[in-house]
């Protein structure tokens, strides 16, 4: 089956650490978008990449990294610099003739 | 800059009827794109229905249909014969600019419950 897993689910990390979040499609699909959603809010882009080593900042990309070594990958990392990390994060990717995002199950990161 | 608005933060509908949640939009550019997107309680976003700002007619799909009003920059979704899965976050989004990659900009959402 296509689709884009996210791994793992549920994440915890001390304030401080860097944290890395899995995204993996096999929908052969170009882009890729990283989300974030706080509780009750809209999901609000972070980075996001059009094609393999090449990858651009959203909307609030203070405190966040990536990279896109594989069409397939596109892992996030947290880091210790992202003043407010908890928050449940959303991986999604599109075909080049596609208007509309597939996304994946999300993982929820809580930093204590 | 690019904006969507849902007003309506929750919703109740009896099983069986009709439902409408409201979304409009701002957008200066006059080629767009607008989705709704639903969201259960495990998280996932699910894509609902597309309607492009060039399409005549308002998109269907199933039980869900785009009540589209370009000149009142609204894009409301229908959910006909609603069942007890329906109950949900809704999101409506627009599709930003393609020199942004085609982000989604989103609304904060309608939570929708369906009594039984």
């Amino acid at each position: 089956d296509g689709g884009i897993t996210q791994s793992p689910k549920y994440l915890f990390r001390k304030e401080g650490q860097n944290v890395t979040l899995s995204c993996e499609q096999n929908l052969n699909h170009d882009a890729m978008y990283w989300y974030r959603q706080d509780p009750g809010q809209g999901l609000r882009l972070i980075y996001y990449s059009q094609i393999v080593n090449d990858f651009q900042k959203g909307d609030i990309a203070e405190g966040y990294s990536v990279s896109r070594e594989k069409k397939e990958s596109f892992p996030l990392t947290v880091t210790s610099a992202q003043k407010n990390p908890t928050a449940f994060y959303l991986c999604a990717s599109r075909g080049g003739l596609d208007y509309e995002q597939y996304f994946g199950p999300g993982t929820r990161l809580t930093v204590t | 800059a690019q904006k969507i608005t849902q007003t309506q933060p929750g919703m109740f509908v009896q099983e069986k009827e009709a439902v409408t949640l409201d979304c409009t939009y701002d957008t200066s550019d006059q080629s767009y794109g607008l989705f709704w997107y639903k969201q259960p309680s495990s998280g996932e976003m699910i894509f609902l229905i597309y309607q492009g700002s060039y399409d005549e007619q308002n998109a269907t799909e199933g039980r869900y249909s785009l009540n589209f009003q370009k000149a009142r920059k609204s894009a409301n979704l229908v959910i006909s014969a609603s069942q007890l899965g329906d109950s949900a976050m809704y999101f409506c989004a627009m599709r930003g600019p393609w020199g942004q990659g085609g982000k989604l900009i989103f609304g904060q959402g309608t939570e929708l419950s369906v009594k039984p």
